[in-house]
């Protein structure tokens, strides 16, 4: 069964800082969704990555992708307070006809001044 | 905005009644998913239809059940309500029925009392 780990679960960080979050999975995928969700909110799409050594930025984030490793790395440079919220990483695990997302447990982010 | 959209917001009713979650989706996706969010078990797949087929299914209770009608719009049926059944709901959709960004509305926050 495919199983997705993030860490950390909880991320306190000081604005201006770097961090990375972790999710590993434990079965082949070739695709990873990194999703943000405000409290109480719906989840926002922030990066598809497609492929091995894929790489996308947008802001003060970026992700990558390591199949052969099963793992994903969100990355965030000089952190702000905007930026603060939970952070979820999800794979695809296709069935027979159809398909599902599998998410990791989230990592909740506070970015304090 | 997403563009998948959801009815009600908040959804408050006692153990033992039956609920109806309504979804609709992006203009143009055929794919409708439902996904349970609670404190306990994460963001957890319910099922997905496709074109009005269901097409993948989850840890779906017997007690639950969904549909996609014809002008793709699908509703959750939640019966026999129990304490444990309170969580955020989320309907997301996407073009195709394999891997496709899945897309997520803002949700229906359901409390069992």
């Amino acid at each position: 069964e495919l199983k997705v780990e993030q860490n950390p679960l909880f991320l306190s960080m000081q604005e201006g800082k770097n961090y990375t979050i972790y999710c590993n999975y434990s079965t082949t995928s070739d695709r990873l969704y990194w999703y943000r969700q405000d409290p109480g909110k719906s989840l926002e799409s922030l990066f598809v990555l497609l492929s091995n050594g894929a790489v996308k930025q947008e802001g003060r984030l970026m992700a990558s992708l390591d199949t052969k490793a099963r793992l994903s790395t969100l990355h965030i440079t000089a952190a702000v307070h905007d930026l603060s919220a939970t952070y979820f990483c999800a794979v695809d695990r296709p069935m027979e006809y159809g398909n599902k997302l599998v998410f990791g447990a989230g990592t909740i982010l506070r970015v304090k001044s | 905005d997403s563009g998948v959209t959801q009815t009600p917001k908040h959804l408050i009713t006692a153990t033992g009644q039956r609920v109806t979650l309504r979804c609709s989706p992006r203009s143009g996706d055929l794919s409708v998913y439902w996904y349970q969010q609670s404190l306990d078990q994460g963001l957890q797949f319910l099922i997905q239809y496709y074109n009005g087929e269901e097409r993948a299914k989850g840890n779906i209770l017997e007690r639950f059940s969904a549909q996609q009608f014809p002008d793709l719009h699908s509703e959750l049926n939640l019966s026999s309500l129990e304490l444990g059944d309170s969580a955020l709901y989320f309907c997301a959709s996407s073009v195709g029925s394999l891997k496709d960004t899945q897309y997520f509305g803002p949700g229906t926050r359901l409390t069992v009392l």
